[in-house]
């Protein structure tokens, strides 16, 4: 049972460029989170899914796309990345009223 | 929206002494988790609080849910080294249909030794 299982774990991105965090659960979880985490700002919610098919934009959408694919999986895509994107991004899942898991987590760097 | 607002952002704290972080939020909740963060790591949840005036121990941990559901505090006494971290609490609007859990900002511990 690995839990949330997000890839990469590290990435380096010049600015400009696109790329997709994947990530996946296998907990049967309904509800999926993409969080990003920077110095002093704590967790700050991109977006999130309530369920497959379903999306919703948290505090810092802009500059991502998410695809929930199924209700394993819920991947965040960078179309076109800038230096501010440069953070750690975690994913994250939970059945209401439950504990929420957390994946590791992905550096991404974006020169 | 529902706002979880967090208190302190930091914390630093000599060993041995006592720490508290507080969670408000703007409406009443249906529970609150708390969770930890060591430095380099995920948060990984410590507790579940969903009776109003529920106090819950582990060991030097103590947290409390408000008697309105509206917040909640966590006190760790005589803290340790190990203790380091940011704490976050996260909430769940009663009124919420989605079930969608709000963070708080997080309090970062550092304990001197």
């Amino acid at each position: 049972n690995a839990g949330v299982t997000q890839t990469p774990k590290f990435q380096v991105l010049k600015t400009g460029q696109s790329m997709t965090l994947q990530c996946a659960q296998d907990m049967n979880h309904n509800s999926m989170y993409w969080y990003r985490q920077d110095p002093g700002m704590g967790l700050r919610l991109i977006y999130y899914s309530a369920s497959e098919g379903t999306t919703d934009k948290g505090e810092v959408p802009n500059g991502y796309n998410v695809s929930r694919l199924n209700k394993r999986e819920f991947s965040l895509r960078l179309e076109s990345a800038a230096p501010s994107q440069t953070s750690v991004y975690f994913c994250a899942s939970h059945i209401r009223g439950n504990t929420i898991y957390f994946g590791e987590g992905s550096w991404l760097t974006v020169v | 929206g529902q706002q979880v607002m967090q208190i302190p952002q930091y914390q630093h704290v000599q060993e041995g002494e006592d720490f508290t972080t507080y969670c408000n939020s703007s409406t009443t909740l249906s529970n609150i988790q708390w969770y930890k963060q060591r430095p380099g790591g995920h948060p990984v949840f410590l507790i579940q609080l969903v009776k109003s005036g529920e106090v819950k121990k582990q060991k030097r941990l103590t947290f409390q849910f408000g008697e309105a559901k509206k917040n909640s505090s966590l006190h760790i006494t005589a803290t340790q080294t190990t203790d380091v971290g940011t704490y976050f609490c996260a909430g769940i609007d009663r009124g919420s249909t989605l079930g969608r859990l709000y963070f708080g900002r997080g309090t970062q511990l550092t304990v001197w030794p």
